[in-house]
């Protein structure tokens, strides 16, 4: 059974820093895997996917990165800014049952201006 | 354009009552999912379907039904709700290897 871990559950930094959010997942034949953003009271939003052929994938400030080998995946946001606190989620998609990601628990961020 | 749809917002049942989530979506995604989410944890998958016609079991379907009858909707149903179904529901959907976009969510609380 896929299990997906983020650590820590919480991270607060003051503005402007640069930051790596964690996630691991215990069963590396996955299909690809997202990081979503989800504000308070809010539906999830999805900020990175990368494919299981991929190693990384960038928007804008943030770089998602994808080590299958080792079961981890990094979300890297440079140079934070108070906009950016919010809970965020990796999820993994598993190879050989296609239909059903498999969610972390989330690290919720807060950025301190 | 709406993307995924979740009516209603807010939600209190009393112990037994039962109730349907509604879920629709206007970008012809094929895949639709159901999830819960409680107090300081992820999401758990209660309900898929890959098409129209098409329904599958996630990880938490006990005391759930959901149908799919068109492309665009996929309402979930609560039978005999329970304090155990407290939660957040969030509906879901994607295209092919594409990325999942979710609605707003229905906070429900039973009492």
């Amino acid at each position: 059974k896929q299990e997906v871990t983020q650590i820590p559950a919480a991270l607060s930094v003051p503005e402007g820093e640069n930051l790596v959010l964690n996630c691991s997942f215990t069963d590396s034949a996955i299909y690809n895997l997202q990081w979503f953003r989800q504000d308070p009271g809010k539906g999830l939003t999805s900020l990175l996917l990368i494919q299981s052929s991929q190693r990384e994938q960038t928007s804008g400030r943030l770089n998602a990165s994808l080590d299958k080998s080792s079961g981890r995946s990094t979300l890297y946001i440079a140079a934070s800014q108070p906009g950016d606190s919010a809970t965020y989620l990796c999820a993994v998609r598993r190879g050989n049952a296609g239909n059903m990601l498999t969610f972390g628990g989330g690290t919720r961020l807060m950025v301190k201006p | 354009n709406a993307g995924v749809t979740q009516t209603p917002k807010f939600r209190i049942l009393k112990i037994g009552q039962s109730m349907t989530l509604q879920c629709t979506q206007d970008m012809n995604h094929n895949y639709m999912y159901w999830y819960r989410q409680d107090p300081g944890m992820g999401l758990k998958l209660i309900y898929y379907s890959v098409g129209a016609g098409i329904t599958d079991k996630g990880e938490v379907p006990n005391g759930y039904n959901v149908s799919r009858s068109t492309t665009e909707d996929f309402p979930l149903r609560l039978e005999l709700a329970a304090p155990s179904q407290t939660s957040v529901y969030f509906c879901a959907s994607r295209a092919g290897n594409e990325k999942l976009f979710f609605g707003s969510g229905t906070q429900l609380s039973v009492l």
